[in-house]
This record gives C-alpha cells, sequence and structure tokens, in this order.
C-alpha cells in the first residue's frame, strides 16, 4: 500500500499569511493526488485533484503543485474560513489512502 | 442540491452486524464509483471500500476485507455497507462518498486511479462496545 505522510502535522497562522502543507508519497504516484479540506463537525470537502487542479467553486487562493512523490498545497492570504484539518489523498492505486491530516490554526 | 444520507449506525457488541445505507439524490448516480470512508474519533480518514460504476467491481481496505461487504441498488440510488464481524477498532463515523474521475475516463478505474471522493454524507456514527 502506498503511504502518504503530511508535515507538519498543525501550524499556526494568521489571517493574510501564506501557508504551505506538505504530502510526501511512499512510491511515484506521478500527479495522482488529491486535497481535502475538513472544517471540525463536518465532512471533507474536495479542494484539489491531478495535484495541480483546483476543484469548482474553490476559490484561487488555493494551489497545489508537485508530482512523483512530493507534493504541495499552499494557501495564500488566509481567511478565517480556511481554518481547518487538511487532507491529501493518492488516486493512484487501490487502496486509496490519506495522510494523517493537518490542521490550521489561528495564531 | 446533492445530498447523501447515511442511515443503520448505532451501538453493537464485538462480534455482531450492521447495515449501513446511504441514500443519493441530486446528481448521477451512475458516477465513476461510490465508496465509504470512515474516520474514527479525533482521528483521520480512512477508505474503506468502493464499488465501480453500475455493478462494477468491488474493493476493499485489508482492515475489513472479508468481513464487509458493500453493494448499491441503482433503482433505489442506494449504496449499502454490510459490516459482520465487527471489532472494537471499527467503530468510526462512517461517511458515504461519491467518487468522481476527471480526467482518464473508465479505462484505469480499476486501478483506482483518476478517483476522488467529490461528494459527501454527514456520516453515520458506529459505536462497537461491550
Amino acid at each position: 500500500d502506498i503511504q502518504m505522510t503530511q508535515s507538519p502535522s498543525s501550524v499556526s497562522a494568521s489571517v493574510g499569511d501564506r501557508v504551505t502543507i506538505t504530502c510526501r508519497a511512499s512510491q511515484d504516484i506521478s500527479t495522482w493526488l488529491g486535497w481535502y479540506q475538513q472544517k471540525p463537525g463536518k465532512a471533507p470537502e474536495l479542494l484539489m485533484y491531478a495535484a495541480s487542479r483546483l476543484q469548482s467553486g474553490v476559490p484561487s487562493r488555493f494551489s497545489g503543485s508537485g508530482s512523483g512523490t512530493d507534493f504541495t498545497l499552499t494557501i495564500n492570504g488566509l481567511q478565517p474560513e480556511d481554518f481547518a484539518t487538511y487532507y491529501c489523498q493518492q488516486a493512484n492505486s487501490f487502496p486509496q489512502t490519506f495522510g494523517q491530516g493537518t490542521k490550521l490554526e489561528i495564531k | 442540491e446533492v445530498q447523501l444520507l447515511e442511515s443503520g449506525g448505532g451501538l453493537v457488541q464485538p462480534g455482531g452486524s450492521l447495515r449501513l445505507s446511504c441514500a443519493a439524490s441530486g446528481f448521477t448516480f451512475n458516477i465513476a464509483a461510490m465508496a465509504w470512508v470512515r474516520q474514527a474519533p479525533g482521528k483521520g480518514l480512512e477508505w474503506v471500500s468502493e464499488i465501480l460504476r453500475s455493478d462494477g467491481p468491488t474493493y476493499y481496505a485489508d482492515s475489513v476485507k472479508g468481513r464487509f461487504t458493500i453493494s448499491r441498488d441503482n433503482s433505489k440510488k442506494t449504496l449499502y455497507l454490510q459490516m459482520n464481524s465487527l471489532r472494537v477498532e471499527d467503530t468510526a463515523l462512517y461517511y458515504c462518498a461519491a467518487v468522481t474521475s476527471p480526467l482518464m475516463g473508465g479505462s484505469v478505474w480499476h486501478l483506482g486511479r483518476d478517483l476522488y471522493f467529490i461528494f459527501w454524507g454527514q456520516g453515520t456514527l458506529v459505536t462497537v462496545s461491550s
């Protein structure tokens, strides 16, 4: 199975900041990677697919990059509604696996 | 409006069984796949099982293989998860999710490729405890 490792596990930032979250796959997954946002008590929401493609309706301050084993999710100009937990998911093969999550907290 | 409404969760003793249901509306049920993803209290997301379009192939996490069975009734737009021989470690919020394939189409779905969870229900809680 492909293991997904996110870093950091948590990060504190202020409104307006730029934040980068990293996801590493245990083997080459090309660009078959998704990012999800989950707010407390809510279901996750798809933010990005294919590593860098923005899901419809997601603000353009979110961006993704990477290929192979190393990926990043960047949020430019943090908004209050962005404070949440973020998960990466490999979409290369079954079983589909998620990273352990990165909690983005308000500083 | 897209809706995925899960039901069937509850408290069950170890070794017991439950059947989860997920009623879908507001989108074509003939989407790439439907899946169950769970989240233990205070923990991350864990993919459980997936069934491809129509009555396509089924896939399971090793942790549930042989104990859980995923199925779908396309006429009722409903997804199911039959859970047998439940263990304490199966305790979690179980989400039903619709799976999209934005880029590749059906040729690579059997590999688990280009499959992303686009719609989610609110989850149904399964608690396994004596």
